[in-house]
């Protein structure tokens, strides 16, 4: 079976100051992992996905994400927070392709305060 | 282009009341998903189905039922509404390739309050 957890469901940090949001996984296959945010209101938008290709995986609006299997952690960073970075956000683990379904984690609202 | 629609976007239901929520994509995807958010619980699957005629349950399907006639649409049916089912729900459609599951597209969602 897989798991995601997501550690902190609040997190707050200043405009400029760096972003980390942290997601571990349990899987018993190579997983896929993605990281989604919500703004409010809407559904939710891909921000990056690791496919084994390569462990840094860069996304959109800057953030990046690395995959450590020893450490069986998919963390999310931003060097520089910006206000419109202000969302909820998701880590998801996929299993293989004949199903596609996605296994999300409980999710962790960041605040960026000016 | 779209996406994926729902349908309707706000509802408010009395208890023991039915409805079909609506989901259409015109991204030709096989790959079709219903999930539910709760506050603090993250996407909770209750639905999905890999082509047209075909279904399956997800995590947490009681209370609900679908169906899938076309690749285009996959609406959700409520039977006998009760307040655990207050919720976002969020369609989603995906087109996994060569062993990958591709990204899912969502909808903007439907907020749903059993009363």
């Amino acid at each position: 079976a897989q798991s995601v957890t997501q550690l902190g469901s609040h997190v707050s940090v200043s405009e400029g100051a760096l972003v980390l949001l942290r997601c571990n996984y349990s899987s018993s296959v190579p997983p896929y992992l993605f990281w989604y945010v919500q703004y409010p209101n809407q559904g939710l938008q891909l921000l990056l996905k690791y496919t084994s290709a390569a462990t840094l995986v860069k996304g959109i609006n800057g953030f990046e994400a690395e995959f450590k299997k020893s450490e069986t952690s998919f963390h999310l960073t931003k060097p520089s927070a910006h206000m419109s970075d202000a969302a909820e956000y998701f880590c998801a683990v996929g299993p293989s392709s004949n199903t596609g379904k996605l296994i999300f984690g409980q999710g962790t609202t960041l605040q960026v305060k000016p | 282009n779209a996406g994926v629609t729902q349908t309707p976007k706000f509802r408010i239901l009395k208890i023991g009341q039915s409805m079909t929520l609506q989901c259409a994509q015109d991204m030709n995807h096989n790959y079709m998903y219903w999930y539910r958010q709760d506050p603090g619980m993250g996407l909770k699957l209750i639905y999905y189905s890999v082509g047209a005629g075909i279904t399956d349950k997800g995590e947490v399907p009681n209370g609900y039922n679908v169906s899938r006639s076309t690749t285009e649409d996959f609406p959700l049916r409520l039977e006998l509404a009760a307040p655990s089912q207050t919720s976002v729900y969020f369609c989603a459609s995906s087109y996994p390739i060569s062993g990958f599951p591709g990204e899912l597209f969502f909808g903007e969602g439907s907020r749903l309050t059993v009363l």
